[in-house]
Protein backbone atom coordinates (compact mmCIF):
# COMPACT_ATOMS: atom_id res chain seq x y z
CA UNK A 1 0.00 0.00 0.00
CA UNK A 2 0.45 3.79 -0.27
CA UNK A 3 3.60 4.70 2.46
CA UNK A 4 3.77 8.24 4.13
CA UNK A 5 6.90 9.28 5.55
CA UNK A 6 6.46 11.66 7.84
CA UNK A 7 8.91 13.59 10.43
CA UNK A 8 10.39 14.08 12.78
CA UNK A 9 9.09 10.90 14.75
CA UNK A 10 9.08 13.12 18.24
CA UNK A 11 10.11 16.80 18.73
CA UNK A 12 10.95 18.12 22.48
CA UNK A 13 10.68 22.02 22.95
CA UNK A 14 10.21 25.18 24.33
CA UNK A 15 7.29 26.88 24.60
CA UNK A 16 7.63 30.15 22.82
CA UNK A 17 9.43 28.11 20.04
CA UNK A 18 8.23 27.41 16.10
CA UNK A 19 7.66 23.66 15.04
CA UNK A 20 7.72 22.36 11.77
CA UNK A 21 7.19 19.04 10.33
CA UNK A 22 6.34 17.36 7.14
CA UNK A 23 5.23 14.29 5.09
CA UNK A 24 6.06 13.02 1.73
CA UNK A 25 4.71 10.23 -0.23
CA UNK A 26 5.69 7.95 -2.65
CA UNK A 27 3.22 9.22 -5.68
CA UNK A 28 0.98 11.97 -6.44
CA UNK A 29 -1.82 13.09 -3.83
CA UNK A 30 -4.69 14.95 -4.56
CA UNK A 31 -5.17 15.86 -0.90
CA UNK A 32 -3.23 16.70 1.86
CA UNK A 33 -4.92 16.51 5.99
CA UNK A 34 -3.30 17.30 9.23
CA UNK A 35 -4.96 16.00 12.40
CA UNK A 36 -3.63 16.58 16.06
CA UNK A 37 -4.55 13.74 18.82
CA UNK A 38 -4.88 14.50 22.09
CA UNK A 39 -4.38 11.75 24.27
CA UNK A 40 -7.07 9.59 25.06
CA UNK A 41 -8.82 10.96 22.10
CA UNK A 42 -9.90 10.79 18.63
CA UNK A 43 -7.63 13.14 15.73
CA UNK A 44 -9.04 16.15 14.91
CA UNK A 45 -8.78 18.09 11.52
CA UNK A 46 -6.46 20.81 11.80
CA UNK A 47 -5.61 21.92 8.13
CA UNK A 48 -7.02 20.53 4.98
CA UNK A 49 -5.26 21.32 1.73
CA UNK A 50 -6.52 20.53 -1.88
CA UNK A 51 -4.21 22.40 -3.90
CA UNK A 52 -0.64 21.80 -5.14
CA UNK A 53 0.91 24.94 -3.79
CA UNK A 54 -1.91 25.70 -1.33
CA UNK A 55 -0.62 27.39 1.92
CA UNK A 56 -3.27 27.65 4.27
CA UNK A 57 -3.18 28.73 8.19
CA UNK A 58 -5.86 28.31 11.07
CA UNK A 59 -4.81 30.46 14.09
CA UNK A 60 -1.02 29.68 14.75
CA UNK A 61 -0.71 26.80 12.32
CA UNK A 62 0.16 26.67 8.65
CA UNK A 63 0.44 24.07 6.00
CA UNK A 64 1.09 23.52 2.62
CA UNK A 65 0.85 21.34 -0.09
CA UNK A 66 4.29 20.52 -1.96
CA UNK A 67 4.58 22.12 -5.53
CA UNK A 68 5.38 17.92 -6.63
CA UNK A 69 1.99 17.05 -4.98
CA UNK A 70 4.08 14.41 -2.88
CA UNK A 71 4.64 16.34 0.44
CA UNK A 72 3.38 18.69 2.79
CA UNK A 73 4.54 20.58 5.76
CA UNK A 74 3.22 22.19 9.16
CA UNK A 75 4.37 24.25 10.95
CA UNK A 76 2.80 25.63 14.56
CA UNK A 77 4.70 29.24 15.70
CA UNK A 78 5.02 30.41 19.21
CA UNK A 79 4.29 26.88 21.09
CA UNK A 80 2.28 27.01 23.80
CA UNK A 81 1.48 24.18 26.22
CA UNK A 82 -1.85 22.93 24.94
CA UNK A 83 0.06 22.32 21.49
CA UNK A 84 1.28 18.94 22.86
CA UNK A 85 -0.35 15.89 21.03
CA UNK A 86 0.48 13.91 17.96
CA UNK A 87 0.36 15.36 14.79
CA UNK A 88 -0.68 13.14 12.04
CA UNK A 89 -0.48 13.70 8.37
CA UNK A 90 -3.20 11.98 5.92
CA UNK A 91 -3.86 12.11 2.13
CA UNK A 92 -5.30 10.52 -0.81
CA UNK A 93 -4.15 9.78 -3.91
CA UNK A 94 -5.78 9.65 -7.50
CA UNK A 95 -7.25 6.88 -7.37
CA UNK A 96 -8.68 7.36 -3.49
CA UNK A 97 -12.64 8.24 -3.17
CA UNK A 98 -14.45 8.32 0.10
CA UNK A 99 -12.19 9.80 1.84
CA UNK A 100 -9.84 6.90 1.69
CA UNK A 101 -6.94 8.25 3.62
CA UNK A 102 -3.38 7.24 4.47
CA UNK A 103 -2.19 8.38 7.94
CA UNK A 104 1.47 9.24 8.04
CA UNK A 105 2.76 7.17 11.61
CA UNK A 106 2.49 10.58 13.67
CA UNK A 107 4.71 13.10 15.23
CA UNK A 108 4.69 13.64 18.77
CA UNK A 109 5.21 17.57 20.39
CA UNK A 110 6.03 17.97 24.00
CA UNK A 111 6.22 21.24 24.81
CA UNK A 112 8.03 22.38 28.36
CA UNK A 113 6.98 25.36 30.02
CA UNK B 1 -24.72 15.88 21.35
CA UNK B 2 -22.34 16.90 18.10
CA UNK B 3 -19.81 15.50 16.40
CA UNK B 4 -19.31 11.54 16.39
CA UNK B 5 -19.88 9.45 19.68
CA UNK B 6 -18.21 6.21 20.10
CA UNK B 7 -19.24 4.39 23.29
CA UNK B 8 -17.83 2.76 24.97
CA UNK B 9 -14.96 4.32 25.39
CA UNK B 10 -13.28 1.50 27.46
CA UNK B 11 -14.13 -2.24 26.98
CA UNK B 12 -12.02 -5.32 28.50
CA UNK B 13 -13.27 -8.30 27.07
CA UNK B 14 -11.40 -12.38 27.54
CA UNK B 15 -11.41 -13.88 24.06
CA UNK B 16 -14.44 -16.06 24.20
CA UNK B 17 -16.59 -12.81 24.86
CA UNK B 18 -19.10 -11.33 22.09
CA UNK B 19 -19.25 -7.44 22.16
CA UNK B 20 -19.82 -4.67 20.29
CA UNK B 21 -18.37 -1.13 19.51
CA UNK B 22 -21.10 1.74 18.72
CA UNK B 23 -20.44 4.92 16.95
CA UNK B 24 -23.77 7.46 15.78
CA UNK B 25 -22.54 10.77 13.89
CA UNK B 26 -24.72 13.87 14.28
CA UNK B 27 -23.13 15.82 11.63
CA UNK B 28 -25.54 14.21 8.31
CA UNK B 29 -22.82 12.53 6.80
CA UNK B 30 -23.28 9.95 4.12
CA UNK B 31 -19.90 7.79 4.73
CA UNK B 32 -18.66 6.37 7.60
CA UNK B 33 -15.19 4.21 8.40
CA UNK B 34 -13.88 1.84 11.07
CA UNK B 35 -10.04 2.88 12.00
CA UNK B 36 -8.16 0.48 13.77
CA UNK B 37 -5.15 2.37 15.81
CA UNK B 38 -2.15 0.42 17.50
CA UNK B 39 0.66 1.65 18.81
CA UNK B 40 3.54 3.02 16.68
CA UNK B 41 1.30 2.12 14.00
CA UNK B 42 -0.11 4.05 11.02
CA UNK B 43 -3.76 4.24 11.39
CA UNK B 44 -5.57 1.00 9.72
CA UNK B 45 -8.63 1.31 7.68
CA UNK B 46 -10.96 -1.53 8.47
CA UNK B 47 -14.36 -0.67 6.82
CA UNK B 48 -16.25 2.01 4.69
CA UNK B 49 -19.91 2.20 4.54
CA UNK B 50 -21.04 4.71 2.05
CA UNK B 51 -25.56 5.21 2.13
CA UNK B 52 -25.29 2.35 4.54
CA UNK B 53 -23.43 -0.24 2.14
CA UNK B 54 -20.08 -1.57 2.75
CA UNK B 55 -17.86 -0.53 0.25
CA UNK B 56 -14.79 -1.73 1.57
CA UNK B 57 -13.30 -4.43 3.51
CA UNK B 58 -9.55 -4.10 3.90
CA UNK B 59 -9.28 -7.72 4.64
CA UNK B 60 -9.87 -7.74 7.78
CA UNK B 61 -10.69 -10.55 9.91
CA UNK B 62 -14.40 -12.31 10.55
CA UNK B 63 -14.27 -12.09 13.81
CA UNK B 64 -14.75 -8.10 12.92
CA UNK B 65 -18.28 -7.61 11.67
CA UNK B 66 -19.14 -4.29 11.19
CA UNK B 67 -22.80 -2.93 10.68
CA UNK B 68 -24.58 -0.07 9.28
CA UNK B 69 -28.35 0.18 9.95
CA UNK B 70 -28.86 3.95 8.80
CA UNK B 71 -26.42 6.80 7.85
CA UNK B 72 -25.68 7.50 11.58
CA UNK B 73 -25.07 4.68 13.22
CA UNK B 74 -22.16 2.31 12.93
CA UNK B 75 -21.45 -0.80 14.87
CA UNK B 76 -18.51 -2.64 14.92
CA UNK B 77 -19.42 -7.01 16.49
CA UNK B 78 -16.81 -8.57 17.99
CA UNK B 79 -16.34 -12.42 18.74
CA UNK B 80 -13.54 -14.40 19.65
CA UNK B 81 -10.64 -11.80 19.68
CA UNK B 82 -7.37 -12.41 19.97
CA UNK B 83 -4.83 -10.71 22.50
CA UNK B 84 -3.21 -8.72 19.65
CA UNK B 85 -6.77 -7.18 18.52
CA UNK B 86 -6.32 -5.10 21.67
CA UNK B 87 -6.20 -1.70 19.78
CA UNK B 88 -8.00 2.01 19.87
CA UNK B 89 -10.92 1.78 17.36
CA UNK B 90 -12.08 5.09 15.95
CA UNK B 91 -15.25 5.95 14.09
CA UNK B 92 -14.93 8.39 11.10
CA UNK B 93 -17.21 10.06 9.27
CA UNK B 94 -17.53 11.99 5.94
CA UNK B 95 -19.78 13.86 3.39
CA UNK B 96 -19.03 12.22 0.02
CA UNK B 97 -17.67 14.04 -2.00
CA UNK B 98 -16.70 16.93 0.06
CA UNK B 99 -16.89 20.49 -0.96
CA UNK B 100 -13.51 20.67 -2.35
CA UNK B 101 -12.40 17.27 -2.68
CA UNK B 102 -12.38 13.62 -1.02
CA UNK B 103 -14.45 14.07 2.22
CA UNK B 104 -12.14 14.97 5.45
CA UNK B 105 -12.98 12.94 8.30
CA UNK B 106 -14.30 13.68 11.50
CA UNK B 107 -13.51 11.44 14.12
CA UNK B 108 -14.85 10.46 17.33
CA UNK B 109 -12.97 9.81 20.38
CA UNK B 110 -12.64 6.26 20.18
CA UNK B 111 -13.00 2.81 22.15
CA UNK B 112 -10.63 1.86 23.71
CA UNK B 113 -10.26 -2.43 23.70
CA UNK B 114 -8.10 -5.28 26.03
CA UNK B 115 -8.61 -8.29 24.75
CA UNK B 116 -7.64 -10.53 27.84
Amino acid sequence: GQQLNQSPQSMFIQEGEDVSMNCTSSSIFNTWLWYKQDPGEGPVLLIALYKAGELTSNGRLTAQFGITRKDSFLNISASIPSDVGIYFCAGCDRGSTLGRLYFGRGTQLTVWP
Amino acid sequence: ETGVTQTPRHLVMGMTNKKSLKCEQHLGHNAMYWYKQSAKKPLELMFVYSLEERVENNSVPSRFSPECPNSSHLFLHLHTLQPEDSALYLCASSQDPGPRGPGELFFGEGSRLTVL
